[in-house]
């Protein structure tokens, strides 16, 4: 089955700092990315996805990129803000059901 | 706007009882997901389901049973609750289509003392 890697565990930035998170993935046949950013106490929101006939993708201040060859795919928040610090998910999958999940990501932002 | 409810934000059983957590969804999705979470482990599945009366097993399943007998509701059901059940226990749903997200309940934390 898929296996979703994801890179670093916690990540402190500075507000105005940009922010990457690197996901690495094992099944070559997964042809959708989405990312979900879980406030505390909250659920999980879908915040951008990308599908793998699409190299990157922007929405603002986040942009996801694809990289087929090497089955790994990244998020990049630019002018991080306070208001983005949350556990963010990666997750990829093969098919039409089921996600698999990285481990997430903690990214806190100080003012 | 998707909505998806879950029955409880907050419950707390005893060892040995049987629990049931429900999740009710309003856009007519056929795929309906039950995780678990916890801290530095992400998101596991344990079942889901694409259809009513249809479910598979995910990553977790040991413990857990699960009931889709309409295709809003989806049940996860606690034979004999232990205490290495406690947990965040989160819903979610999604179209059968490529490429549509799952979208996700509040979720149940669920204590067993």
């Amino acid at each position: 089955g898929e296996n979703v890697e994801q890179h670093p565990s916690t990540l402190s930035v500075q507000e105005g700092d940009s922010a990457v998170i690197k996901c690495t993935y094992s099944d070559s046949a997964s042809n959708y990315f989405p990312w979900y950013k879980q406030e505390l106490g909250k659920r999980p929101q879908l915040i951008i996805d990308i599908r793998s006939n699409v190299g990157e993708k922007k929405d603002q201040r986040i942009a996801v990129t694809l990289n087929k060859t090497a089955k790994h795919f990244s998020l990049h928040i630019t002018e991080t803000q306070p208001e983005d610090s949350a556990v963010y998910f990666c997750a990829a999958t093969p098919g039409y059901s089921t996600l698999t999940f990285g481990k997430g990501t903690m990214l806190l932002v100080s003012p | 706007d998707v909505k998806v409810t879950q029955s409880s934000r907050y419950l707390v059983k005893r060892t040995g009882e049987k629990v049931f957590l429900e999740c009710v969804q309003d856009m007519d999705h056929e795929n309906m997901f039950w995780y678990r979470q916890d801290p530095g482990l992400g998101l596991r599945l344990i079942y889901f389901s694409y259809d009513v009366k249809m479910k598979e097993k995910g990553d977790i399943p040991e413990g857990y049973s699960v009931s889709r007998e309409k295709k809003e509701r989806f049940s996860l059901i606690l034979e004999s609750a232990s205490t290495n059940q406690t947990s965040m226990y989160l819903c979610a749903s999604s179209l059968i289509v490529f490429g549509q997200p799952q979208h996700f309940g509040d979720g149940t934390r669920l204590s067993i003392l």
